[in-house]
């Protein structure tokens, strides 16, 4: 089945630099991808919901890209503010068999001032 | 305002106490799950629901149990628990779109110390 791999663990970046996470997964048929952000002691909180089609999905502050010839999805974090202390976790869809996502590991950010 | 509750959010217990953890909805979603969170590293899902008395094992179901008797409410049950089922429990839910797109709403988590 599919597996998903998340780089690096851990990550910390100065306030206003970038911060680039990414994910690779196996099954060339996935097509839904997804970025949670948790932050310390709460819970998860969706990001974006990617769909195969489209590479370059923006968001505020952040950019996902899925690169589907070499199964990456990564997601990078332009001019990281102290809000973007957190962690990220990417989770990959099967597709309707089995209703279930694939997690990846997950990211730890720290932004220094 | 699409909200997913756990109740208790602080949990001690002793080893071999029996543990009951709720998950509530209020967006009819279909489906539901219940992940365990140990420190550092990703989710793992304990059962998946697709429905009321419709439940499935995930990848760590061994030592848990759980009952969907109301579309809006999953509850875990940990019979006779074990200290190495100290972790956080994240309850989470989603409409069944199909195609695998459906997004997954998570609870605030319960945190459960069993001594």
């Amino acid at each position: 089945g599919e597996q998903v791999e998340q780089r690096p663990p851990h990550l910390s970046v100065r306030e206003g630099d970038s911060a680039f996470i990414t994910c690779t997964y196996t099954d060339p048929n996935s097509y839904y991808f997804f970025w949670y952000k948790q932050e310390p002691g709460a819970s998860l909180q969706l990001l974006m919901k990617v769909f195969s089609s489209t590479e370059i999905n923006e968001g505020q502050g952040f950019t996902v890209l899925l690169n589907k010839k070499d199964k990456r999805l990564s997601l990078n974090l332009t001019a990281a503010h102290p809000g973007d202390s957190a962690a990220y976790f990417c989770a990959v869809s099967e597709g309707d068999s089995n209703y279930q996502l694939i997690w990846g590991s997950g990211t730890k950010l720290i932004i220094k001032p | 305002d699409m909200k997913v509750t756990q109740m208790p959010r602080y949990l001690i217990k002793r080893m071999g106490e029996n543990v009951l953890l709720e998950c509530g909805q209020d967006m009819s979603h279909e489906t539901m799950y219940w992940y365990r969170q140990d420190p550092g590293l990703g989710l793992q899902l304990i059962y998946i629901s697709y429905d009321v008395d419709s439940n499935s094992e995930g990848d760590i179901p061994k030592g848990y149990r759980v009952s969907r008797k109301k579309r809006e409410h999953f509850s875990l049950i940990l019979d006779s628990a074990k200290t190495n089922q100290t972790s956080v429990y994240f309850c989470a839910s989603s409409f069944r779109l199909g195609g695998g797109q459906d997004t997954q709403y998570f609870g605030p988590g319960t945190r459960l110390l069993v001594l």
